[in-house]
């Protein structure tokens, strides 16, 4: 069975801190995906990598996909509250296939 | 449609009663998904569509659990003789072949009493 494993599960922080998320696995990604989902909502896509090492970067966040694509990080810079919500990582282990998602990380960030 | 669409939005349901969802995918997105979301939880895959066809059928968790496709288009998850632990928001997404990234709809939070 191919787990993805997400961590932090719970993240609260004040308004202007950085704080990081952690995605990994055992198996090689061919793709993997960062998802936000507020309460009531759907996720909703931030990015997708699929290269190793790959760096992409959105406003303040920053992703980042290991060299092996067995792990990835979501970097956020100078918290506000209006990032918060659950971070959702999403790898697929083969080209085209369907998408595994990990547990979340819900992030609280205070005013 | 601009984006995907799920009806109802949220459903309330005696147990052992049946219920059907709808989802409404974009308009020429190819592949369609079933997943469910337990309060606060990650995503659960349930089923795959691609076109009419269902190739991926390995996350419905008992056979009360049931979905077609038609058309290309419009889906149906049914529940039979709900239980409980049925309760959850079921999400369906939609994407291009070959092209990375779901859109999801909001779901419909299902309770079941």
């Amino acid at each position: 069975t191919q787990l993805l494993e997400q961590s932090p599960q719970f993240l609260s922080i004040q308004e202007g801190e950085n704080l990081t998320v952690y995605c990994n696995s055992s198996s090689v990604f061919s793709s993997l995906q960062w998802y936000r989902q507020e309460p009531g909502e759907g996720p909703v896509l931030l990015v997708t990598v699929v290269t190793g090492g790959e760096v992409k970067k959105l406003k303040r966040l920053t992703f980042q996909f290991g060299d092996a694509r067995k792990d990835s990080s979501l970097h956020i810079t100078a918290a506000q509250p209006g990032d918060t919500g659950l971070y959702l990582c999403a790898g697929a282990w083969t080209s085209g296939s369907r998408l595994t998602f990990g547990e979340g990380t819900q992030l609280t960030v205070n005013p | 449609g601009a984006g995907v669409s799920q009806s109802p939005s949220n459903k309330v349901t005696e147990k052992g009663k049946d219920v059907e969802l709808r989802c409404d995918p974009i308009s020429g997105h190819t592949a369609l998904y079933w997943y469910r979301q337990s309060l606060g939880q990650g995503l659960e895959f349930l089923i795959y569509f691609q076109g009419n066809s269902a190739p991926d059928k390995s996350g419905l968790p008992s056979d009360r659990f049931s979905a077609e496709r038609t058309g290309g288009s419009v889906s149906t998850l049914t529940i039979q003789r709900t239980q409980q632990e049925d309760s959850a928001v079921y999400l369906c997404a939609s994407s291009e072949i070959r092209i990375y990234g779901y859109t999801f709809g909001s779901g419909t939070r299902l309770t079941v009493v």
